[in-house]
């Protein structure tokens, strides 16, 4: 069954670092996703990305954060300069047709710790 | 806007014995309604949703669902549970009249389900 893969599975890095976080969605979907799981938190919805722009992004979704899609099978999400604050499991998302009822395929999740 | 409530954050229970996740929503808007699974070191797999139609929804796993408007409730239940059902289960609402690319889902904080022997 065709998955969604996210890499590193676990990233520990110093305040102030950039960090890129990678997705590789299913390849016939078309929307792509972002969310995040603070610890002990709700997933919460960051951004959406389609035909190589952003659709809708949260208010957390800042001027530090930012996503692309590099080479067309990658998704990638870049925080600039981390902050402790955005410790938390980082989840992908992709989903195929453009219907409200879409089932959203997420990934095992990237969780990124900030020291 | 939407919010989920899902009011137990552990429910530890045992082996063959029933369970029942609780999950509420608020919305001014009608809501589709989903129930996903994390089980340790995978993603979020969808177990259920309720999109239209008979308000009991039969998922994956023998896992259902009843949609509730009046008591605005989406609870999770199972007769009987199995060793390989611990895991963490999340509620969340979509909005109907989002769609494509503004398609988003709002997620509880989940319940950790443990399933002893």
């Amino acid at each position: 069954e065709p998955e969604v893969t996210q890499t590193p599975s676990h990233q520990v890095t110093q305040m102030g670092q950039e960090v890129i976080l990678r997705c590789v969605p299913i390849s016939n979907h078309l929307y792509f996703y972002w969310y995040r799981q603070i610890l002990g938190q709700k997933v919460e919805f960051l951004v959406s990305f389609y035909n190589n722009e952003i659709s809708e992004k949260s208010e957390i979704f800042d001027d530090q954060f930012s996503v692309e899609r590099p080479d067309g099978s990658n998704f990638t999400l870049k925080i600039r300069s981390t902050k402790l604050e955005d410790s938390a499991m980082y989840f992908c998302a992709s989903a195929k047709v453009r219907v409200p009822s879409n089932v959203l395929t997420f990934g095992a999740g990237s969780r990124l710790t900030v020291l | 806007a939407q919010s989920v409530t899902q009011l137990d954050s552990q429910v530890p229970v045992f082996e063959e014995a029933p369970v029942e996740l609780r999950c509420n929503y608020s919305s001014s808007v009608s809501v589709y309604l989903f129930w996903y699974v994390q089980y340790p070191n995978q993603g979020l797999q969808l177990l259920l949703k309720y999109l239209s139609g008979s308000t009991l929804v039969k998922g994956i796993n023998g896992f259902e669902a009843e949609f509730n408007k009046s008591q605005t409730s989406f609870h999770l239940r199972k007769p009987s549970v199995h060793i390989s059902d611990t895991a963490e289960y999340f509620c969340a609402v979509s909005d109907v009249l989002s769609g494509g690319s503004n398609y988003k889902l709002t997620f509880g904080k989940g319940t950790l389900l443990t399933v002893n022997p």
